[in-house]
């Protein structure tokens, strides 16, 4: 069985500061990996998805992700957070050989000026 | 553009009462999904449909069915409502169909909040 872990319930930044919201899976064979975010009363938006090829992946935003199969993880980054981008994180993977998504619990970063 | 909608937004149910959750999609999209959102559980699927005219279990399907009308619209049905049926329901839908799910990005509606009295 396939499974995500968001280790941190909630994520505090500085405006302006890095910042890091960390996922780690666990599925047999080769991992595809996505992170979306969720706005307060809004459905789930895209933000980048690992397939295959460069471990680093840039997505919307300005935020990026990098793979480290060793680690079984997939950190979603940003060099400068802004209060905007206070919202829910959810980190999703699927299998090649399944056939669902299967979504973490969630990561709630919330940026302060 | 619209992307997907859903409907209503927001219902509320005394337990027992059987109602219709309306999903449609105008990205051509092959394949169609629905999810419950609970607090401290991620989003679960309930139902999901890889092309038109097929529709499969996902992990929590006790107590719902659905109906895949056409290539556009995916509705989930609650029969009889339970308290436990109280969650945010999402409709998603990707572009491929059949055995390519797997790298597919799933695009989101709304959401329904329920409410099961």
């Amino acid at each position: 069985a396939q499974s995500v872990a968001q280790p941190e319930d909630q994520v505090n930044v500085a405006e302006g500061n890095p910042l890091t919201v960390k996922c780690t899976y666990s599925v047999s064979g080769n991992p595809y990996l996505f992170w979306y975010v969720q706005y307060p009363n809004r459905g789930l938006q895209f933000l980048l998805k690992y397939i295959t090829g460069d471990n680093l992946v840039k997505g919307s935003y300005g935020f990026e992700a990098e793979f480290n199969k060793s680690q079984t993880s997939f950190h979603l980054k940003k060099p400068s957070a802004l209060v905007s981008d206070s919202a829910l994180y959810f980190c999703a993977v699927n299998a090649a050989t399944a056939s669902k998504l299967t979504f973490g619990t969630g990561t709630r970063l919330q940026v302060t000026l | 553009n619209a992307g997907v909608t859903q409907t209503p937004k927001f219902q509320v149910l005394k337990t027992g009462q059987s109602m219709t959750l309306q999903c449609a999609q105008d990205m051509n999209h092959n394949s169609m999904y629905w999810y419950r959102q609970d607090p401290g559980m991620g989003l679960r699927l309930i139902y999901y449909s890889a092309s038109e005219g097929t529709t499969d279990k996902g992990e929590v399907p006790n107590g719902y069915n659905v109906s895949r009308l056409n290539k556009r619209e995916f509705s989930l049905r609650l029969e009889s409502a339970a308290p436990s049926q109280t969650s945010v329901y999402f409709c998603a839908s990707s572009e491929t169909s059949g055995g390519y799910l797997s790298t597919d990005t799933q695009y989101f509606g709304p959401g329904t909040r329920l409410t099961v009295l």
